[in-house]
């Protein structure tokens, strides 16, 4: 079958960096998503890696290693309006994008 | 530019009860999505649209049938609710190809069925 793991929570404290893991298995790999979702409201896109290695946007980085079916979303500087829940999806071969469970930042002052 | 918009924004069902939520979107995009997401969980494909004319079964279609309309807008059907469709759902569209580019979505339909 096809799955995402990621851990269901994390706190961090503000100012500091947090790392969020994510796990594939999935049939074929086209790429590995992260999107932010603030509690009542959609999803946003945040980063993609379609190759391994690592994308930097501002505060945010993600990592993709394919050989280990393995990337992360790495967090600087964080601020409390970075709480908020993390998902990881991935394309597969289907032209379908299947998410992770998602994983609850919890920042505290 | 609004963007991706749904309606209704909430909606409490009969079992048996049947509704249809529309979607739009004014980025000129050819792929369109329908998900819901559940508690604790993250988000499930639908059916999903690549292009105009064309529509496709997801992870989870079972219960529901989709339509798209014109190259904006993009429905999903329930026939017959039942309290297992008690979920957040949330329309999304990209450039083509599907699943390949960055997803914007609409605010969601809180459905809830008794």
């Amino acid at each position: 079958g096809q799955s995402l793991e990621q851990p269901s929570e994390v706190t961090a404290v503000e100012g500091a960096i947090v790392q969020i893991n994510c796990t594939y298995q999935t049939s074929g790999f086209y790429g590995l998503s992260w999107y932010q979702q603030h509690d009542g409201g959609a999803p946003t896109f945040l980063s993609y890696n379609g190759l391994d290695g690592l994308e930097e946007t501002g505060r945010f980085s993600s990592f993709l290693s394919r050989s280990d079916s393995y990337g992360y979303l790495l967090l600087q500087e964080l601020q409390m309006k970075d709480s908020a829940s993390y998902f990881c999806a991935v394309r597969d071969s289907n032209y379908q994008l299947i998410w992770g469970a998602g994983t609850k930042l919890i920042i505290k002052p | 530019n609004a963007g991706v918009t749904q309606t209704p924004k909430f909606q409490v069902l009969k079992t048996g009860q049947s509704m249809t939520l529309q979607c739009a979107q004014d980025m000129n995009h050819n792929s369109m999505y329908w998900y819901r997401q559940d508690p604790g969980m993250g988000l499930r494909l639908i059916y999903y649209s690549a292009s105009e004319g064309t529509t496709d079964k997801g992870e989870v279609p079972n219960g529901y049938n989709v339509s798209r309309l014109n190259k904006r807008e993009f429905s999903l059907r329930l026939e017959s609710a039942a309290p297992s469709q008690t979920s957040v759902y949330f329309c999304a569209s990209s450039a083509s190809p599907p699943g390949l580019h960055e997803q914007y979505f609409g605010p969601g339909t809180r459905l809830t069925v008794t």
